[in-house]
């Protein structure tokens, strides 16, 4: 099994892009999920399939992949974006299939 | 609307056996389009996915928890459950249930979650 590398953190300022990296030996024979977590909450799917967007998130989440890795981008961040932020992939080179979260990046809106 | 709902008890002690049930409501667990999984998240920390169930019982387990974790599905009563043996501490956490659909063969993640429940782990 690989490992799925986010960064632990970033910050932008309201407005700015904020764009969020998920790395990974198998990304590039997988899909990649974004899931949005606020503190206390359940997550919530942002991001399937690389780059679909599920119906009732904003157009402004938008998702892009490229070899082993893939990117969350927010596009005119608000205040209501600040949360911990998850990427998911599947392994199934090994006899077992899994399923692989990223460690998380937690996004503040300064 | 889709509600999933997560019960068990709170604290479980070690080496006991854990078991946690998924309430569905809303849509039916016997669909063929979908996957039902257990991720869970000790506090402060990552997701961890356990294991996924589809409606006719076939399981798909973490590898690294494939000798502990028993996953299974009630369709009379609408409901899923997780079983987990030889519990530790390090298995405390926030237990979620959540559901996946499948569109053309295709994973499209999951869309929907239960609230979660806490599990301690300790004597």
């Amino acid at each position: 099994s690989y490992e799925v590398t986010q960064p632990p953190s970033v910050s932008v300022s309201p407005g700015q892009t904020a764009r969020i990296t998920c790395s990974g030996a198998g990304l590039s024979r997988q899909y990649v999920y974004w899931y949005q977590q606020k503190s206390g909450q359940a997550p919530v799917l942002v991001i399937y399939k690389d780059a679909e967007r599920p119906t009732g998130i904003p157009e402004r989440f938008s998702g892009s992949s490229s070899g082993t890795t893939s990117t969350l981008t927010i596009s005119g961040v608000q205040a209501e974006d600040e949360a911990d932020y998850y990427c998911q992939s599947a392994d199934i080179s090994g006899f077992y299939p899994d399923k692989l979260f990223g460690g998380g990046t937690k996004l503040t809106v300064l | 609307q889709l509600q999933l709902q997560e019960s068990g008890p709170g604290l479980v002690k070690p080496s006991e056996t854990l078991t946690l049930t998924c309430a569905v409501s809303g849509d039916s667990i016997s669909g063929s389009n979908y996957y039902w999984g257990w991720i869970r998240q000790p506090p402060g920390k990552g997701l961890e996915w356990l294991g996924s169930i589809d409606y006719s019982g076939t399981t798909y387990y973490s590898p690294s928890l494939k000798s502990r974790v028993t996953m299974s599905v009630d369709t009379s009563k609408n409901q899923m459950s997780l079983k987990m043996s030889s519990v530790t501490a390090a298995d405390t956490a926030v237990y979620y249930c959540a559901r996946e659909r499948i569109e053309s063969g295709d994973i499209e993640g999951f869309g929907d979650w239960g609230q979660g429940t806490l599990v301690i782990v300790s004597s």
